[in-house]
């Protein structure tokens, strides 16, 4: 199995409080990605970083923020966060571009509600 | 526009029986990628299988194969002799485009497919 970890698991915070979450791998992969996943949505992609200090916006990045300022850590920020930001949080790994030996990883996944 | 669709939201199959699991996707760039996940009750996502647009044949990996039949944008999943261990939901997903090598994965609702014994 690849080795990615998120933390925390599980958390329950209150509108308007900023809340971080983070990423960590241990395969020295160049990419990394946030995803959320909804009921009816499938998983929709956040932001993804192509190296360090290198990150770019995904199809729903409104309200989030990100920092990558090691190979191995990946965070996802919300400032201030939403009822509406309450979701299933997935990290992904991949070591290049896709092929059928370049496939993306995810983490375990992050249980976040704001209350 | 719905990029990846599929069609079916839920599946319930006898055990040994073999499965089809329909995606269409829509895209105008040549180069593109598509891939199928599982997602067991327990959460996790698990790679199941990798599809090139520039590949010739269809994908395989033991049980399960890609139908790709590429000039109808159609990328199904075919899991053969179904287990038990097979319900769970699953996903279908395209890379389109690339920046600086990053596959941005566009995902489909899914489809739960449940084996009955």
């Amino acid at each position: 199995d690849a080795g990615i970890t998120q933390s925390p698991r599980h958390k329950v915070t209150e509108t308007g409080t900023p809340v971080t979450l983070r990423c960590h791998q241990t395969e020295n992969h160049r990419y990394m990605y946030w995803y959320r996943q909804d009921p009816g949505h499938g998983l929709r992609l956040i932001h993804y970083s192509y190296g360090v200090k290198d990150t770019d916006k995904g199809e729903v990045s409104d309200g989030y923020s990100v920092s990558r300022s090691k190979t191995e850590d990946f965070l996802l920020t919300l400032e201030s966060a939403t009822s509406s930001q309450t979701s299933v949080y997935f990290c992904a790994i991949s070591a290049g571009a896709a092929s059928r030996d370049n496939e993306q990883f995810f983490g375990p996944g992050t249980r976040l509600t704001v209350l | 526009a719905q990029k990846i669709t599929q069609t079916q939201p839920g599946m319930f199959v006898q055990e040994k029986e073999a499965v089809t699991l329909d995606c269409t996707y829509d895209t105008s760039d040549p180069s593109y990628g598509l891939f199928w996940y599982k997602q067991p009750s327990s959460g996790e996502m698990i790679f199941l299988i990798y599809q090139g647009s520039y590949d010739q044949q269809n994908a395989t990996e033991g049980r399960y194969s890609l139908n790709f039949q590429k000039a109808r944008k159609s990328a199904n999943l075919v899991i053969s002799a179904s287990q038990l261990g097979d319900s769970a939901m699953y996903f279908c997903a395209m890379r389109e485009g690339q920046v600086q090598g990053a596959q941005k994965l566009v995902f489909g609702q899914g489809t739960r497919l449940t084996i009955n014994p």
